[in-house]
């Protein structure tokens, strides 16, 4: 069964340290992507990046990158240099590619880690 | 660009009473459309999921319910609201060829 499990409940760290959301999954799957989302105080869910089960190439967004393992089923997710406004609850999410009793498409979310940055 | 309405976006209401909350999307057509609910604690979980006009599943049995009268409108209804029935209701659309979503900017709802 697909599952996403956020081990890290609450991080805390000082502006500017760097800081690493770990994310594992477990799907049936050979074909499915990964998400990962931000959730600030306001509430909204907002998209980061989406990763294909098929390529494992790292990303780089600016202060953000994100490492994918198939090996070890994670896909984790780095703040480089954090500042305050990276206080949030992130979210790691899966999506399977094929349909499962009519799944296919839907999302499943980890639990969220929530992340605070003092400054 | 595309862009995701919800409202209203906090509400209070007596056990009991009917509810109804709209979702709305703009600048896409034929979109997979979602409703969450996030209570106390962070963890999303999925409450309908709609491919098309008409078109709704369930993903959890409960007091709540969705239609979808036209292509981009999604509405949330109960007849009778339960406490349980309280937490931070989110809207969210996705293409029919892509998986991302994408998400609207939620309804807090009180149950008192």
């Amino acid at each position: 069964a697909q599952k996403v499990t956020q081990a890290q409940t609450e991080i805390s760290v000082v502006e500017k340290e760097d800081v690493t959301l770990d994310c594992v999954y477990e799907t049936r799957d050979t074909t499915y992507y990964l998400f990962w989302y931000k959730q600030p105080p306001s509430g909204e869910l907002v998209f980061l990046i989406r990763r294909n089960s098929f390529d494992e190439q790292n990303e780089i967004s600016g202060r953000y990158s994100w490492n994918f393992q198939k090996s070890t089923s994670s896909f984790n997710f780095t703040i480089t240099a954090s500042q305050v406004v990276d206080s949030a609850v992130y979210f790691c999410a899966l999506s399977e590619a094929h349909d499962y009793g009519g799944s296919q498409g839907n999302l499943i979310f980890g639990k969220g880690t929530k992340l605070s940055v003092k400054p | 660009s595309q862009t995701i309405h919800q409202w209203p976006a906090t509400l209070v209401q007596p056990v009991g009473s009917p509810l109804s909350l709209e979702c709305t999307v703009e600048g896409t057509s034929n979109p997979n459309l979602y409703w969450y609910r996030q209570a106390a604690g962070r963890g999303l979980q999925l409450l309908f999921y709609s491919v098309g006009i008409g078109q709704i599943s369930s993903e959890v049995p409960q007091n709540l319910s969705a239609s979808r009268p036209q292509d981009r409108q999604f509405i949330l209804s109960s007849k009778k609201l339960l406490l349980s029935d309280s937490g931070f209701y989110l809207c969210a659309w996705g293409s029919q060829e892509g998986y991302e979503q994408y998400f609207g900017p939620g309804t807090r709802l009180t149950v008192t």
